[in-house]
């Protein structure tokens, strides 16, 4: 199971953290995806993160914007994303996943807005 | 990058009827790294079809998944009313991974 923080307002240029709680599975056998849906529009994927050494890879769009990060000693991991656009808004979701794998469990969402 | 395209963008069909989506890669893809996920309204995607034709746990057997090279399928043999939703494929195998646009099953 994972479990997300809860929803966000952010202004234009702020940064956002959204964590995502995993329980029930061994933390670090597996890695983390981060997937976004816009407003009424599809899944994309961010990147991933290696719950076991913190290796991450990021989908090129993000690279300069994403940091993706893991605490092990609570099961939770991290994706901030700095420089916040309007066109950032959107839903946020975590998946269990392991290297280029399936995502399996997904966390619940965290609803993020953005606004000038 | 692999682009994935599905087809229809917007199926309409009756609870009973048999459902084909179509997920169609930018390029020939190994099969083991094609997903299928269903998603509806309000809530987070669900992994339905693995490795372009296994079933994830818990997944009823009218769901089934097909296909190689660059043309894949997901197939519905009878439409239940909860299985209208948002369909979208994916290509796992160049991680952080690639979707679909998605395909819309609506009750017609």
């Amino acid at each position: 199971q994972l479990v997300q923080s809860g929803a966000e307002v952010k202004k234009v240029g702020a940064s956002l953290k959204v964590s995502c709680k995993a329980s029930n599975y061994s933390f670090s056998s597996y890695g983390i995806s981060w997937v976004r849906q816009a407003p009424g529009q599809g899944l994309e994927c961010m990147g991933w993160i290696s719950a076991d050494n913190g290796n991450t890879n990021s989908a090129q769009k993000f690279q300069d914007r994403l940091t993706m990060t893991t605490d092990p000693s609570t099961n939770t991991a991290y994706m901030e994303l700095r420089s916040l656009r309007s066109d950032d808004t959107a839903v946020y979701y975590c998946a269990r996943s392991l290297w280029s794998n399936y995502f399996d469990p997904w966390g619940q969402g965290t609803l993020v807005i953005v606004s000038s | 990058e692999i682009v994935l395209t599905q087809s229809p963008g917007t199926l309409s069909l009756s609870p009973g009827e048999r459902a084909t989506l179509s997920c169609r890669a930018s390029q020939s893809v190994r099969s083991s790294w094609i997903a299928w996920y269903q998603q509806k309204v309000g809530q987070a995607p669900r992994l339905l079809i693995y490795g372009a034709s296994s079933r994830a746990t818990g997944i009823p057997d009218r769901f089934s998944g097909s296909g190689s090279g660059a043309d894949f399928t997901l197939t519905i043999s009878s439409l239940e009313p909860e299985d209208f939703a948002v369909y979208y494929c994916q290509h796992y195998g160049d991680s952080p991974g690639t979707f679909g646009q998605g395909t819309k099953l609506e009750i017609k």
